[in-house]
């Protein structure tokens, strides 16, 4: 149980183009996701969580107009990057935290690695 | 503001030394302390949830441990197959729901 998916796993673009990173919580419902951006050996940085049905809370410095969060159900939560450009290659990484019962952990998906030419 | 610290930053075993990593933490009423593991490349991976002090928990040769001021993850007889970064994060009891993680230990674990 508790597993999350995202997709694609990775993926590698032209500056300038937009790519879309879908997040779905495969095995219960979830109504906040969350948004990591991980540089090579560092750890975890936030860029926003996402609420089901409202809008996305950024971190301080992450532009949201560029990094567009929609969650459009209890088991899906898409990032677009838009308008991509190099420093934008990351390795992205959702996570979910079941909506029912006590429990408040995080469970994370397997993370997308973009590579922006 | 909830703070984590994780200490070593990077740990070097040889197969079958036991050892144990820190998870520091200063939280405004504890809702829960985490434990992952992230193999390189990968997102990390669910391992322990402790909610209140003197609580313990085990899978295969990991055991986490927690007082009100730190977290123990105890690697005992390590094996090659145990090195990944442990990533510790805590969720407190003030207005944010949202976990704090520590920067991660790097354990490497040679045959």
């Amino acid at each position: 149980g508790a597993v999350v998916s995202q997709h694609p796993s990775w993926v590698i673009c032209k500056s300038g183009t937009s790519v879309k990173i879908e997040c779905r919580s495969l095995d219960f419902q979830a109504t906040t996701m969350f948004w990591y951006r991980q540089f090579p050996k560092q750890s975890l940085m936030l860029m926003a969580t996402s609420n089901e049905g409202s809008k996305a809370t950024y971190e301080q410095g992450v532009e949201k107009d560029k990094f567009l969060i929609n969650h459009a159900s209890l088991t899906l939560s898409t990032l677009t990057v838009t308008s991509a450009h190099p420093e934008d290659s990351s390795f992205y990484i959702c996570s979910a935290s079941p909506t029912s019962g006590i429990r408040n952990e995080q469970f994370f998906g397997p993370g997308t690695r973009l590579t922006v030419l | 503001e909830d703070q984590v610290t994780q200490s070593p930053e990077a740990l070097r075993l040889q197969e079958g030394e036991s050892s144990s990593l820190n998870c520091s933490y200063t939280v405004s009423g504890l809702r829960g302390l985490f434990w992952y593991r992230q193999d390189p490349g990968k997102g990390p991976e669910f391992l322990f949830t402790l909610y209140s002090a003197g609580e313990e928990k085990e899978k295969e040769r990991l055991k986490a441990t927690l007082t009100k001021k730190e977290s123990f993850l105890h690697i005992t007889a390590p094996k090659p197959e145990d090195s990944a970064t442990y990533l510790c994060a805590v969720r407190g009891t003030g207005g944010s729901y949202i976990p704090t993680f520590g920067r991660g230990t790097s354990l490497i674990v040679h045959p």
